[in-house]
């Protein structure tokens, strides 16, 4: 079982649409949780963290389920610049561990 | 805004020759990393540094590779003998609390 699993997407969405990608871990020592985005052929930049309380950034909002081990996030109203891979990223003990990524393509 | 800085920012090198991917980590941070990606595939973790010693290592990172933080400010990654399969982009990240902040990178092409 892979370490940091996604939604293998792409996704296709038009612009206003809501998405919603998940991401589930395998490793029960997993610390901390986080979202980032990556551009084509630009490094990863972190989008936000994820708490179990769930957090909420403008249109962004990730939540975390620690007992099943399970992390989503939901884009409302998507723009032609949410255009990215969307990585998902667990902290295990210190090293940062990411999904392979899942595509989004936000059309007009 | 202080950031993660990358040099050089393409490398072409031939197989079995040496390189030297130089990063600059954000000043105050410390704790260091270095991950590749390979072309349409995952960034994957090669190596943690903290202290001026090696914190954590992957299987990817094997005796061809080093890291260094020869002065202050410049934290390396040395390829020894390159192979072709090393061909992908480097990045360094560097940390502060939990979130990691990621240079531009450094695309390597091994022929």
């Amino acid at each position: 079982r892979k370490e940091v699993e996604q939604d293998p997407g792409p996704f296709n969405v038009p612009e206003g649409a809501t998405v919603a990608f998940n991401c589930t871990y395998s490793n029960s020592a997993s610390q901390s949780f986080f979202w980032y985005r990556q551009d084509c052929r630009k490094e990863p930049k972190l989008l936000m963290s994820v708490y179990s309380s769930g957090n909420e950034d403008g249109r962004f909002t990730a939540q975390l389920n620690r007992a099943s081990q399970y992390i989503s996030l939901l884009i409302r109203d998507s723009k032609l610049s949410d255009s990215a891979t969307y990585l998902c990223v667990v902290n295990v003990q210190g090293d940062m561990r990411f999904g392979a990524g899942t595509r989004l393509t936000v059309k007009p | 805004e202080p950031e993660v800085t990358q040099t050089p920012s393409h490398q072409v090198t031939q197989m079995g020759q040496e390189v030297i991917l130089r990063c600059v980590p954000i000043s105050n941070h410390l704790y260091f990393y270095w991950y590749r990606q390979i072309l349409g595939q995952k960034v994957e973790f090669l190596v943690s540094f903290y202290n001026n010693e090696i914190s954590e290592k992957s299987e990817i990172f094997d005796d061809q590779f080093s890291v260094e933080r020869p002065d202050g400010s410049n934290f390396t990654l040395k390829i020894r003998s390159t192979k072709l399969e090393d061909s992908a982009m480097y990045f360094c990240a560097s940390m502060e609390g939990e979130t990691q902040y990621f240079g531009p990178g450094t695309r390597l092409l091994v022929l």
